[in-house]
């Protein structure tokens, strides 16, 4: 069985670009999140879909918006990029919401310059 | 969600038993506990989870305080493998999504 997949793997931008990012579940995973780890921290909540629909959203500025397909797959898209930007962004998915564990991707390196 | 703490770093010799702890004073009664743990460059990996009773699987045991304030991790016979970051989380079960710290570097030494 497959695992999470996301691509690309590395993603280099520049300044003020746009930069979109691609997640695929698990089959049979309806729910889909999405973190950033900068270097030497630890993950931080950006955005959860379920079913087609966002159900939450971590503090992050409006530039971050993603949204998710019929097929369960989703993209990040990450608006006006800024230096701090630059992260690994993973996504994870799970066979509903609730108590049930993240199955992870490797990530998507992201560089901004 | 309740706050977790975890130690910064710890260390431990393959062949031995590696307990990482974690504090989760403010806990509620429908918090569960949960364990990943990321190895360098690759994304987080579920290990165990348990809401009052201890837990054990293939890869580690899960001790719970009868308070349930805090739980240790225990992986019996740790290898060089094991080396990573070790997050310990508590998830309600409203349905939000989790939010991981620094959690705990394991430095596992031959």
């Amino acid at each position: 069985e497959a695992g999470v997949t996301q691509s690309p793997t590395h993603l280099i931008k520049t300044r003020g670009q746009q930069a979109t990012l691609r997640c695929s579940p698990i089959s049979g995973h309806t729910s889909v999140y999405w973190y950033q780890q900068a270097l030497g921290l630890g993950l931080q909540f950006l955005l959860w879909y379920d079913e087609g629909e966002e159900r939450n959203r971590g503090n992050f500025p409006p530039r971050f918006s993603g949204r998710q397909f019929p097929n369960y797959s989703s993209e990040l898209n990450v608006n006006a990029l800024e230096l701090e930007d630059s992260a690994l962004y993973l996504c994870a998915s799970s066979l509903r919401q609730g108590i049930e564990k993240l199955f992870f991707g490797s990530g998507t390196q992201l560089s901004v310059l | 969600d309740a706050k977790t703490t975890q130690p910064t770093s710890m260390d431990c010799a393959e062949g031995r038993a590696a307990n990482l702890p974690c504090n989760h004073s403010t806990i509620s009664g429908n918090e569960y506990v949960y364990w990943y743990r990321q190895i360098h460059s690759q994304g987080p990996q579920y290990i165990i989870h348990g809401l009052k009773n201890n837990e054990t699987n293939e890869m580690a045991s899960l001790i719970i305080t009868e308070d349930r304030k805090s739980s240790t991790l225990i992986l019996p016979h740790a290898t060089l493998r094991d080396t990573a970051v070790y997050y310990c989380i508590v998830l309600s079960n409203s349905g939000y999504a989790l939010n991981f710290g620094k959690g705990t570097s394991l430095l596992v030494t031959p």
